[in-house]
Formats: structure tokens, C-alpha cells, sequence
């Protein structure tokens, strides 16, 4: 079985400053992960994904993720936010049983930024 | 090279109506699931399907769910005797290649049901 904690609910960075998304997961094999990122009433767009290649992911609009298995962890950072980073981020495991590309969504974190 | 479309993207159907979500995948692409998100969830991943079959309905619940997605024309999820339960954003994602761990997975914009 695999599961994903995103380790808070809610975070709030004045513009400018750094993003820290923290999430933690638990799989059995070697995972793939990715985060994924949903603006209000809108579809979920990928940010970047982890398929063990480079431990340090980059994606889309300055962000990247850091593998680390040691820690079973997959933060999601950005050096700077932006008012338009402002949305709901799903850190995701991909399974390697079963129906393989089954997702397994983490239960989000709402990012606010602030002026 | 179009996303994948749902339709419609907003539902109101009222308790005991049928409630029929679309889905056309992205062109190429031939593996469909179906995600629901519940208020204030993450997306739970409901059913996987292939033209003509379905691989994986582990998330399905048991009663009043179907989903298909037919040879020719989208992916068909159907709900009946909809209950107020059932309001939630519904997802179509897929995925061009065969099954394997880190596919990249492909999202619509959702359909938003609410059942009054």
C-alpha cells in the first residue's frame, strides 16, 4: 500500500519570500511522485514529477522538489512567491502494483500569499 | 493538440435524478480514469478504463456508479438516483502510454455535481 501526508493544511508567505511545501510519503517499492497544483474551480495542472532519475526535480514557474528517500520526503520549494502561486498543491504517488498509474493524492495544501 | 474535455462542467441534478458526466481524453491517449473530489479532499481515484474495458474499478462504490468508455465517443461516468452525497468535483484524466509507474497523467477541468 502507499500513502502521501502533506504535513500542512494551510500555509500563508508574504510575496517575495520562500515556499515550503512539505510532504512525506509511504510506499513499498520505489515510488513516483509528483505534485500536482489546482487553482480555485479549476482542473489540476503538474507542477513536476520524480521517477528515479534526478533526485532534485525541477518543474514549472520556478519550482522543484527534492527526493529524499532516507526521509521518505518530497518538499516542494520555490525561492520567491508570487501572487499568482496562490492556489491548492497536491503532493501525488504514482503505484507499481496493480493498476500502476493509479493515483494516490495527499489531502493538499492551501498556499495564500500575501502583499 | 486539444486537453482532455469534460462536459458539462457544472451539474445540478436534483435528489433521484441520473447524473451523466463526459469525457473525451486527450487525442492518441487511450487509458481514462475517473477521480472524485469530495469538499475539502484530495482527489480519490475512482476507475480505470481502456476502450471497451474496464482495467480497474477499485474505487468505484458498489451501487449506483457505472462508467464506460465505448469503442467510439467519450467516457461515459453515470450516476443514479443521485443523493446529496454524491455533490463533488468529478475529474477525467489520461494518459498516452501503456500502464506503468510514472506515467504522466493528464487532467480535465473537472464537472462540478450538485445535487439539491
Amino acid at each position: 500500500a502507499q500513502s502521501v501526508t502533506q504535513l500542512d493544511s494551510h500555509v500563508s508567505v508574504s510575496e517575495g519570500t520562500p515556499v515550503l511545501l512539505r510532504c512525506n510519503y509511504s510506499s513499498s517499492y520505489s515510488p513516483s511522485l509528483f505534485w500536482y497544483v489546482q487553482h480555485p474551480n479549476k482542473g489540476l495542472q503538474l507542477l513536476l514529477k520524480y521517477t528515479s532519475a534526478a533526485t532534485l526535480v525541477k518543474g514549472i514557474n520556478g519550482f522543484e522538489a527534492e527526493f529524499k528517500k532516507s526521509e521518505t520526503s518530497f518538499h516542494l520549494t520555490k525561492p520567491s512567491a508570487h501572487m499568482s502561486d496562490a492556489a491548492e498543491y497536491f503532493c501525488v504517488v504514482s503505484g507499481t502494483t496493480g493498476t500502476a498509474s493509479k493515483l494516490t493524492f495527499g489531502t493538499g495544501t492551501r498556499l495564500q500569499v500575501t502583499l | 493538440n486539444a486537453g482532455v474535455m469534460q462536459n458539462p462542467r457544472h451539474l445540478v441534478r436534483r435528489r433521484g435524478q441520473e447524473a451523466r458526466l463526459r469525457c473525451s481524453p486527450m487525442k492518441g491517449h487511450s487509458h481514462v480514469y475517473w477521480y472524485r473530489q469530495l469538499p475539502e479532499e484530495g482527489l480519490k481515484f475512482m476507475v480505470y478504463l481502456q476502450k471497451e474495458n474496464i482495467i480497474d474499478e477499485s474505487g468505484m462504490p458498489k451501487e449506483r456508479f457505472s462508467a464506460e468508455f465505448p469503442k467510439e465517443g467519450p467516457s461515459i461516468l453515470r450516476i443514479q438516483q443521485v443523493v446529496r452525497g454524491d455533490s463533488a468535483a468529478y475529474f477525467c484524466a489520461s494518459s498516452p502510454l501503456g500502464e506503468r509507474p510514472g506515467n504522466t497523467i493528464y487532467f480535465g477541468e473537472g464537472s462540478w455535481l450538485t445535487v439539491v
